[in-house]
C-alpha cells in the first residue's frame, strides 16, 4: 500500500526539540522528494522545507532557516523533521507530503506538535 | 512569494446544488514554456490530511468524483463541485507550485458546509 506513516503527538516545553518521522512505503523511496507542511489552529498551511530523497538536498523556508533541519535515511525509506528552539506559536500539525511534479500527491496523516510550560 | 487568495472564505450549499470557490495568486501561475497553470486544489475533512483532487488546474486526480472540476488560467481559478454530496462537506485549498522556492503556497481556505 501506498503511504506515508508518521510518527506521534509530542508535547514539548518552550525551547525544546521536536524530530518527527515520515516513513515511506509501496514505492521507491528515491523516486519522489519529500516535504513538511505545517497547520496551526485555524490557520492555513505553511510550507516547510523539502529533501530530494535522491540526493540530499534540501531547502528551507526563510523563517526555518536556523531552526529547522530535514534529514533522510534511504535504507528506512524515512524522512525527519526536527524542529529547535520551540515556542508556543510552533504548535501545529505537521504533514510530510510526497512531491509528484511539485504538487502534493500522497499525504502523511500529521504529527500534532504542542508547545506548551 | 506568491500569495494566493480564496473566495469567500465559507459557504453553504443545498445537496445537488453548485459550489463554487475562487482563488486567485498574486501573479500569473501559467508557464510559457509548457503552457501549464501551476495550480492545485485540495479537500480537507476534520482530522485529516489534506487530499489531492486537481491539479494543472483542470486535471483531476485519479479516484476523484467527476462533480469536482477546476478551471481558469493565468491568475484566476475555480473550483466547482456541479452537485454538492454530503461527504464534499470539507475545507477546500488551492495551492501554486509555480516557485520552486518557497515551493507551494496554500490560499486561506474555503469552507462548504450544507445548507
Amino acid at each position: 500500500q501506498v503511504q506515508l506513516v508518521q510518527s506521534g503527538a509530542e508535547v514539548k516545553m518552550p525551547g525544546a526539540s521536536v524530530k518527527i518521522s515520515c516513513k515511506a512505503s509501496g514505492y521507491p523511496f528515491t523516486t519522489y522528494s519529500l516535504h513538511w507542511v505545517r497547520q496551526a489552529p485555524g490557520q492555513r498551511l505553511e510550507w516547510m522545507g523539502w529533501v530530494n530523497t535522491d540526493s540530499n538536498n534540501v531547502k528551507y523556508l526563510q523563517k526555518f532557516q536556523d531552526r529547522l533541519t530535514i534529514t533522510r535515511d534511504t535504507s528506512a525509506s524515512t524522512a525527519y523533521m526536527e524542529l529547535s528552539s520551540l515556542r508556543s506559536e510552533d504548535t501545529a500539525v505537521y504533514y510530510c507530503a510526497r512531491d509528484r511534479e511539485r504538487y502534493f500527491d500522497l499525504w502523511g496523516r500529521g504529527a500534532l506538535v504542542t508547545v506548551s510550560s | 512569494d506568491i500569495v494566493m487568495t480564496q473566495s469567500p472564505d465559507s459557504l453553504a450549499v443545498s445537496l445537488g446544488e453548485r459550489a463554487t470557490i475562487n482563488c486567485k495568486s498574486s501573479q500569473s501561475v501559467l508557464y510559457g514554456r509548457d503552457n501549464k497553470n501551476y495550480l492545485a486544489w485540495y479537500q480537507q475533512k476534520p482530522g485529516q490530511p489534506p487530499k489531492l483532487l486537481i491539479y494543472w488546474a483542470s486535471t483531476r486526480e485519479s479516484g476523484v468524483p467527476d462533480r469536482f472540476s477546476g478551471s481558469g488560467s493565468g491568475t484566476d481559478f475555480t473550483l466547482t463541485i456541479s452537485s454538492l454530496q454530503a461527504e464534499d462537506v470539507a475545507v477546500y485549498y488551492c495551492q501554486q507550485y509555480y516557485n520552486t522556492f518557497p515551493a507551494g503556497t496554500f490560499g486561506q481556505g474555503t469552507k462548504v458546509e450544507i445548507k
